[in-house]
C-alpha cells in the first residue's frame, strides 16, 4: 500500500517570503501522480499543483513550484512571495495511474502566514 | 460551472440517531467519491462510485453506514446509528473518470458533531 508522509505538522512564514512544505511517500509504481492541495478553514479541498511521475520537468503555477525527486520519492511544495491567503492547511497526496487507484492523503501541514 | 454541492453544512446530533449527507456531483462526472476527515488529519475514502455503480466500498463500516447513488447522479451517505467516534468531516469529490488523469474536485464538506 502507498503512504504519504508530511513531516512538518506546523510551518510559519512572514508575508513576501517563500517557504518549503515537504512530502515523501512510499510507492512501488512507476506511473503515478502527486498533487497539493490546500484546504483553508471553509474545508473547501482545491488542488495547488500536480506533477506526473514520468515528468523530470518540475510543475510550477505562478507562485507555487515543486521539487520533485523521483529516486528520493521526494516531493516538496514552495511557496514563493507569501500572501495572507495562503495560510490554510497543505495536504500532499498520491494516485496511482490505473482506473481503481486511490488518492492517498499525508496528515497534512499548517501554514501560517505572518504579516 | 457549478462545484461540488454538499449539504448540510453542519449537523449536531445526538449518538445512536440517524444521519444523512447528500452531495451533487459536476455535471458529467461519472465518478464520485466520499471522503472521511478526522480533525487534524488526511481525508480517507470511504467510498467510490463509477456511475451507479459501488466499485470500491472496501473503506466502508458496513455495519452502520450505507451510500446510494440512483440514476448516477447526486447521492447520499446515511450512517446508523451514529456514535460519538463518527464526529468528522464528510467530504465528497467528483472526477470525470477514474483514473490518475482525471482531477479530483471537492464539495465544501458536512461537519458531523455526534454528541
Amino acid at each position: 500500500a502507498q503512504t504519504v508522509t508530511q513531516s512538518q505538522p506546523e510551518m510559519s512564514v512572514q508575508e513576501a517570503e517563500t517557504v518549503t512544505l515537504s512530502c515523501t511517500y512510499d510507492t512501488s509504481e512507476s506511473d503515478y501522480y502527486l498533487f497539493w492541495y490546500k484546504q483553508p478553514p471553509s474545508r473547501q479541498m482545491i488542488l495547488v499543483i500536480r506533477q506526473e511521475a514520468y515528468k523530470q520537468q518540475n510543475a510550477t503555477e505562478n507562485r507555487f513550484s515543486v521539487n520533485f525527486q523521483k529516486a528520493a520519492k521526494s516531493f516538496s511544495l514552495k511557496i514563493s512571495d507569501s500572501q495572507l491567503g495562503d495560510a490554510a492547511m497543505y495536504f500532499c497526496a498520491y494516485r496511482g495511474e490505473s482506473a481503481g487507484n486511490m488518492l492517498t492523503f499525508g496528515g497534512g501541514t499548517r501554514l501560517m502566514v505572518k504579516p | 460551472e457549478a462545484g461540488v454541492v454538499q449539504s448540510p453544512r453542519y449537523k449536531i446530533i445526538e449518538k445512536k440517531q440517524p444521519v444523512a449527507f447528500w452531495c451533487n456531483p459536476i455535471s458529467g462526472h461519472n465518478t464520485l467519491y466520499w471522503y472521511l476527515q478526522n480533525l487534524g488529519q488526511g481525508p480517507e475514502l470511504l467510498i467510490r462510485y463509477e456511475n451507479e455503480e459501488a466499485v470500491d466500498d472496501s473503506q466502508l463500516p458496513k455495519d452502520r453506514f450505507s451510500a446510494e447513488r440512483l440514476k448516477g447522479v447526486d447521492s447520499t451517505l446515511k450512517i446508523q446509528p451514529a456514535e460519538l467516534g463518527d464526529s468528522a468531516v464528510y467530504l465528497c469529490a467528483s472526477s470525470l473518470g477514474d483514473r490518475g488523469i482525471y482531477e479530483q474536485f471537492f464539495g465544501p464538506g458536512t461537519r458531523l458533531t455526534v454528541l
